[in-house]
């Protein structure tokens, strides 16, 4: 079966530092990745995905991911932190037919 | 602007009451989903469809049913509403062969 995981709660950075938000993977066959972000008492929202191609994929809001296959990793990145990235960060990796499973989200703290 | 618009923000029902989640998008996409997100647990699976008239289980259906007469709107049912369904309910949609899904804004519900 497909998983994500997300092995932080939380991730505090200090606003103007780079931030990572870290997800690995467990699939058979290519994976396809996600990332979404939800601000309070919102649904979700799309910022970038990896079907094929560059393993640098970029998203919204100034935001990216690497994929590295060999770690089965797709860790979200941003070079300068923005205390409005405070949010609920979501990984999630395509499964059986037309369905997502997400990872247990990290909270992305960003302090001035 | 595609959308995916759930019909409440915020429910307050009683213990024992019906409750109708509603959930519509302008999109025309096949598939359709019920999450519910609570602290510590990321986002549940509890219902899909794939089609009008079509439902499958997801990972937590106990107490929950569902409902797809049209294309554009799923609906999510509690026979009898109790404490341990408050949560925060979300709905997405994609299309078949599409990746990745479009949000709601979510229904906080609480059951006193």
């Amino acid at each position: 079966a497909q998983s994500v995981a997300q092995p932080e709660d939380q991730v505090n950075v200090a606003e103007g530092n780079p931030l990572t938000v870290k997800c690995t993977y467990s699939v058979s066959g290519n994976p396809y990745l996600f990332w979404y972000v939800q601000y309070p008492n919102r649904g979700l929202q799309f910022l970038l995905k990896y079907i094929t191609g560059d393993n640098l994929v970029k998203g919204s809001y100034g935001f990216e991911a690497e994929f590295n296959k060999s770690q089965t990793s797709f860790h979200l990145k941003k070079p300068s932190a923005l205390v409005s990235d405070s949010a609920l960060y979501f990984c999630a990796v395509k499964s059986a037919g037309n369905m997502l499973t997400f990872g247990g989200g990290t909270r992305l703290m960003v302090k001035p | 602007d595609v959308k995916v618009t759930q019909s409440s923000r915020y429910l307050v029902k009683r213990t024992g009451e019906k409750v109708f989640l509603e959930c519509v998008q302008d999109m025309d996409h096949e598939n359709m989903f019920w999450y519910r997100q609570d602290p510590g647990l990321g986002l549940r699976l509890i219902y899909f469809s794939y089609d009008v008239k079509m439902k499958e289980k997801g990972d937590i259906p106990e107490g929950y049913s569902v409902s797809r007469e049209k294309k554009e709107r799923f609906s999510l049912i509690l026979e009898s509403a109790s404490t341990n369904q408050t949560s925060m309910y979300l709905c997405a949609s994609n299309p078949t062969g599409g990746y990745g899904y479009t949000f709601g804004s979510g229904t906080r519900l609480t059951v006193v």
